[in-house]
């Protein structure tokens, strides 16, 4: 069974330059969720999606974060203009969402952002 | 709100030592737990969970007791490999409706020495 996919896997930019992540969960797997993680620290949830629809974006940065999963399936992440603070690692996960709520969630391997 | 706190690391071992990474959480409800490894250069696998107190989640050799009594989700493993040099993550899982918020520790770098 394939992973998660995520491109690219490393990224530079410059501040207030926009960039954007690609995310394709495992096949079947309605929910997909965006994680930062910074160097040294856990991954906090950005935004989770269940098929097309949004279930929680409360940690997002709306002004400059975006994200969008038109089909229910691949996802993308943006940030327009990124600032130096979103160096981080970007995690895209996807589950079954199963109704006891343990659920287990894949990781994909990463992008490496780093704003310069 | 809920929280993962583990224990600070790094931490260094020889080969076949005994490893223990301290695991314990502040959460509303009634928390899922999970241990994350993330391998250098690779995303995050899970390792083991627990769903209930007093589960035992346990694979590769590494074992955890989910101890409501304490709040904690220890991590275990009787004689560690080299291969076993990884970032640990505790993590906590709560549910509500079909929003799965995990919150997780800030990770344990394990090095284990030949």
């Amino acid at each position: 069974e394939a992973g998660v996919a995520q491109s690219p896997r490393y990224k530079i930019i410059e501040k207030r330059q926009s960039v954007a992540f690609w995310c394709n969960p495992i096949s079947g797997h309605a929910t997909l969720y965006w994680y930062q993680q910074i160097l040294g620290q856990g991954p906090k949830l950005l935004i989770q999606f269940q098929n097309n629809g949004v279930v929680d974006d409360s940690q997002l940065p709306k002004d400059r974060f975006s994200a969008e999963r038109l089909k229910g399936v691949d996802s993308t992440l943006k940030i327009q203009p990124a600032k130096l603070e979103d160096s981080a690692v970007y995690l895209c996960a996807s589950s079954l969402l199963t109704s006891g709520g343990t659920d287990t969630q894949y990781f994909g391997p990463g992008t490496r952002l780093t704003v310069l | 709100g809920n929280s993962v706190t583990q224990m600070e690391g790094p931490v260094t071992l020889s080969e076949e030592a005994f490893l223990t990474i301290n695991c314990t959480y502040t959460a509303t409800g009634y928390p899922s737990l999970f241990w994350y490894v993330q391998y250098p250069g690779e995303g995050l696998q899970l390792l083991l969970k627990a769903t209930k107190a007093d589960d035992k989640g346990s694979n590769k050799g590494f074992e955890a007791t989910y101890r409501k009594e304490t709040t904690s989700f220890h991590l275990e493993k009787g004689s560690v490999q080299v291969s076993d040099s990884a970032v640990y993550f505790c993590a906590l899982g709560i549910s509500s409706g079909s929003a799965r918020q995990l919150t997780f520790g800030s990770g344990t770098q394990l090095t284990v020495l030949p």
